[in-house]
């Protein structure tokens, strides 16, 4: 599976829009984007995946560029509650499991 | 739906005892992972079961570890005798089918003295 490089830490105002930049040069194209976020003593948490397209859900938006070496993942109006580590995770389909990098540690501040 | 369940959320023990961690999957689900998650670091695959066979257990230290899924649906992590640097938090996350997302359970946070 693909390595992702990302920054360690990130600040957002509260109600601004959090932008988290993840890097996969290196991903082939069976590979999907993964991001998952762990809040302080919590299990990781699903947010979002994609393959090649933009996603949206009721989390956040997830824009893919279009050669796919690199995505930023989108929190259109960040809470404290959105304070978190935020791992971005590139894996094939079907692959055995996830390899969770350092992340990025989100800090929404009031 | 219920997600993952995880017993004990805590547990602390002195180095040389044994320890069992408990997980409960999403319902349904056929693959289940166990996950060491040391301070600082991001999870780190221990055991992957498919239904009740182990798929993956090339990164468990079985020497000291050992997990077990026998009907299919919970599991067990043991760890006997525990060392100071099994200190960590135990995720179990479980799968759907082929190709879909991984949930996790909230963790079991385990500290030797």
């Amino acid at each position: 599976d693909a390595k992702t490089t990302q920054p360690p830490s990130m600040d957002c105002a509260e109600g601004r829009a959090a932008n988290l930049p993840c890097n996969h040069s290196t991903i082939s194209g069976n590979e999907y984007v993964y991001w998952y976020r762990q809040i302080h003593s919590q299990g990781p948490q699903y947010i979002i995946h994609g393959l090649k397209n933009n996603e949206t859900n009721e989390m956040a938006s997830l824009i893919i560029t279009e050669d796919r070496k690199s995505s930023t993942l989108i929190l259109p109006h960040a809470t404290l509650r959105d304070t978190a580590v935020y791992y971005c995770i590139v894996i094939s389909t079907g692959a055995n499991n996830l390899f969770f990098g350092t992340g990025t540690r989100l800090t929404v501040i009031p | 739906e219920a997600g993952v369940a995880q017993s004990p959320r805590y547990k602390i023990i002195e180095k040389r005892q044994s320890v069992a961690f408990w997980c409960n999957p999403i319902s349904g689900h056929a693959t289940l992972y166990w996950y060491q998650q040391i301070l600082g670091q991001g999870p780190k695959l221990l055991i992957q079961f498919q239904n009740n066979g182990v798929v993956d257990d090339s990164q468990l230290p079985k020497d000291r570890f050992s997990a077990e899924r026998l009907k299919g649906v919970d599991s067990t992590l043991k760890i006997q005798p525990a060392k100071l640097e099994d200190s960590a938090v135990y995720l179990c996350a479980s799968r759907g089918g082929w190709g879909e997302t991984q949930y996790f359970g909230p963790g079991t946070r385990l500290l030797v003295l």
